[in-house]
């Protein structure tokens, strides 16, 4: 069974470029979240996409943006690309929206973005 | 917005000690969640709490949510090396799932 799968595990850019990450949810799963990951801080939430629509969304600027594609994989891109930028990007899937109740994350391994 | 706090930031116990760590939230929670993160690696989920005052134990880990759904523990009973790691609680208040800073737990042998 496989679990949630990301790629690329890691990257570096330079300012100012464009950047696409993957996700591949664990199997029986519908629904991708895309979370941020500074160094010593915990995940922060930038959008949950279900049935290939943006469900909500966190504080984030429109630089950022998704899409989910009708096998339930996701893909989140990064446009101009900020210094600050540099995390730890986490892929979480789950069976149903945040709306739908208490649905359980499983997270990927994430994709190491740094910006120079 | 809703806000998540979890203290302390860091602790270093010896194996064998107790160590706790606590998550505050500025809004009611429908529920509240765990997750653990191994260095270097991802955050796996631990554990869901639902209901004013519950407790649930897994081994030596006790989680407890509070009366008033705005805070929750989680305790782990005599330490173990395997313990490492960062501890993140996250509340689910309306639709939104906000996590802790989380807690850094460092197991002395």
């Amino acid at each position: 069974d496989a679990g949630v799968t990301q790629s690329p595990t890691h990257l570096i850019k330079t300012r100012g470029q464009q950047v696409t990450l993957r996700c591949s949810p664990k199997s029986g799963h519908d629904t991708v979240s895309w979370y941020q990951q500074a160094l010593g801080q915990g995940p922060q939430f930038i959008f949950q996409y279900y049935e290939e629509e943006e469900r909500q969304r966190g504080n984030f600027p429109d630089r950022f943006s998704g899409h989910q594609f009708p096998n339930y994989s996701s893909e989140l891109n990064v446009n101009a690309l900020l210094l600050g930028d540099s995390a730890l990007y986490l892929c979480a899937s789950s069976l149903g929206s945040l709306s739908s109740g208490a649905n359980v994350l499983t997270f990927g391994a994430g994709s190491r973005l740094t910006v120079l | 917005g809703q806000q998540v706090m979890q203290i302390p930031q860091y602790q270093h116990v010896q194996e064998g000690e107790d160590f706790t760590t606590y998550c505050n939230s500025s809004t009611t929670l429908s529920n509240i969640q765990w997750y653990k993160q191994r260095p270097g690696g991802h955050p796996v989920f631990l554990i869901q709490l639902v209901k004013s005052g519950e407790v649930k134990k897994q081994k030596r880990l006790t989680f407890q949510f509070g009366e008033a759904k705005k805070n929750s523990s989680l305790h782990i009973t005599a330490t173990q090396t395997t313990d490492v790691g960062t501890y993140f609680c996250a509340g689910r208040g309306g639709n939104k799932l906000v996590f802790g800073a989380g807690t850094i737990l460092r197991v002395k042998s």
